[in-house]
């Protein structure tokens, strides 16, 4: 248990619909990322939350879109899903400041189906 | 693309040291080399991380060459419930401290 709670667990939305994941970090923790684990393959970086600001994005369209709020709490959005947006999707939480190497906790991911 | 290359799958007997091998021949002077595991349907689980010098924890020790070319993460005593997809990321703590995962190594222990 890594303090860091993910919700939905699971969801299933509709080629073209809208969703907002939701993660809770670990308390203390000023820190979060996203990732997008296609099924059979590592996770794939999409962005990095510190302190309410963006500090860094992986190779993701904008559709993909984030906040991070007061209590370091985090949504992923996605707009107009694509079958292909069908993936885990991680968040992990840290207490590092940007330029210093720090681990990352993850939590259980939140599983989305788009048909 | 990820910059590591591990082996996609070992096998390790229970109580046996899990030696899992990485090469980064690539990396720069301020990347440090960070390893992962994922038991399945979980989320990634950090083990350790080091830049040049060997380290140590509760969970495993990390052994860097030299020339900071390759790695080997160390399980000094695997368990059954050390079965998990291990990820050798190597990262330079800017552009957010973006992971990179390849597709790592797939470590069985056997009874």
């Amino acid at each position: 248990e890594t303090g860091v709670t993910q919700s939905p667990t699971h969801l299933i939305k509709t080629r073209g619909q809208q969703v907002t994941l939701r993660c809770s970090s670990q308390s203390g923790h000023n820190t979060v990322s996203w990732y997008q684990q296609a099924l059979g393959q590592g996770p794939q970086f999409i962005f990095q939350y510190y302190r309410e600001e963006e500090n860094g994005r992986g190779n993701f369209p904008p559709r993909f879109s984030g906040l991070q709020f007061p209590n370091y709490s985090s949504e992923l959005n996605v707009n107009a899903l694509e079958l292909d947006d069908s993936a885990l999707y991680l968040c992990a939480s840290s207490s590092g400041t940007p330029g210093t190497a720090y681990e990352q906790y993850f939590g259980p991911g939140t599983r989305l189906t788009v048909t | 693309d990820a910059k590591t290359t591990q082996p996609p799958s070992m096998d390790c007997a229970e109580g046996r040291a899990a030696n899992l091998p990485c090469n980064h021949s690539t990396i720069s002077g301020n990347e440090y080399v960070y390893w992962y595991r994922q038991i399945h349907s979980q989320g990634p689980q950090y083990i350790i991380h080091g830049l040049k010098n060997n380290e140590t924890n509760e969970m495993a020790s990390l052994i860097i060459t030299e020339d900071r070319k390759s790695s080997t993460l160390i399980l000094p005593h695997a368990t059954l419930r050390d079965t998990a997809v291990y990820y050798c990321i190597v990262s330079d703590n800017n552009a957010g401290n973006m992971l990179t995962f390849g597709g790592g190594t797939r470590l069985m222990v056997k009874p």
